[in-house]
């Protein structure tokens, strides 16, 4: 069974500063990682994905990847309310190139 | 650019009913995905067509759920008959589905809540 771990939160942040979500993985065949947020009532949309191990940067968003420990973060600097949603992780495995997504995060930001 | 349209948008029946989905992709995309959404959990894969052929349907309880993609575009999705904890959302994404990518990214549609009585 492919599992894919998240803190559901709720995790409250103050506006300004920087959240931290963070997904662990089992599968070790896992190449590449999406992160999409939901907001309530809504269908998730892609924030960014990454595939190789080390920090890929996008405007206030921050993806982290490290293969060897199976860990995927996402980082959002200077949070804001309107970044106030559930924050999904989706490795990719499997000869169908198949998204796994995990439980969330719920992440508020506090003005 | 259109996004992947979804009907309808709210379903309520009674337990032993059927209901159906529909689903058009982003134009251009092979690849679409329905998936089932239950409160507070995360979107699992029922199915995914690569074009009008099944790639993945380990998921999918075939002894009451159908899909078809005819002409590789539009797809709906069957409940036949509809259980109580079939209660959840169903999305359908799409995506280029381009060969061996790994970062063929997928776009959801706004999906269907379905409510079983």
């Amino acid at each position: 069974q492919k599992e894919v771990e998240q803190n559901s939160g709720p995790l409250s942040v103050p506006e300004g500063a920087i959240a931290s979500l963070n997904c662990t993985y089992s599968d070790r065949g896992s190449q590449s990682f999406f992160w999409y947020r939901q907001y309530s009532g809504k269908s998730p949309e892609l924030i960014m994905f990454i595939y190789s191990n080390g920090d890929k940067e996008d405007g206030r968003f921050t993806a982290q990847l490290n293969k060897a420990s199976q860990y995927v973060s996402l980082l959002i600097r200077d949070s804001q309310p309107s970044d106030s949603a559930t924050y999904l992780c989706a490795p990719v495995g499997g000869s169908n190139y198949k998204l796994t997504f995990g439980k969330g995060t719920l992440l508020t930001v506090n003005p | 650019e259109a996004g992947v349209a979804q009907s309808p948008r709210y379903k309520i029946i009674e337990k032993r009913q059927s209901v159906a989905f529909w689903c058009n992709p982003i134009s251009g995309h092979a690849t679409l995905y329905w998936y089932q959404q239950i409160l507070g959990q995360g979107p699992k894969l029922l199915i995914q067509f690569q074009n009008n052929g099944v790639v993945d349907d380990s998921q999918l309880p075939k002894d009451r759920f159908s899909a078809e993609r005819l002409k590789g575009v539009d797809s709906t999705l069957k409940i036949q008959p509809a259980k109580l904890e079939d209660s959840a959302v169903y999305l359908c994404a799409s995506s280029l589905g381009a060969s061996g990518s790994l970062v063929d990214t997928q776009y959801f549609g706004p999906g269907t809540r379905l409510t079983v009585l």
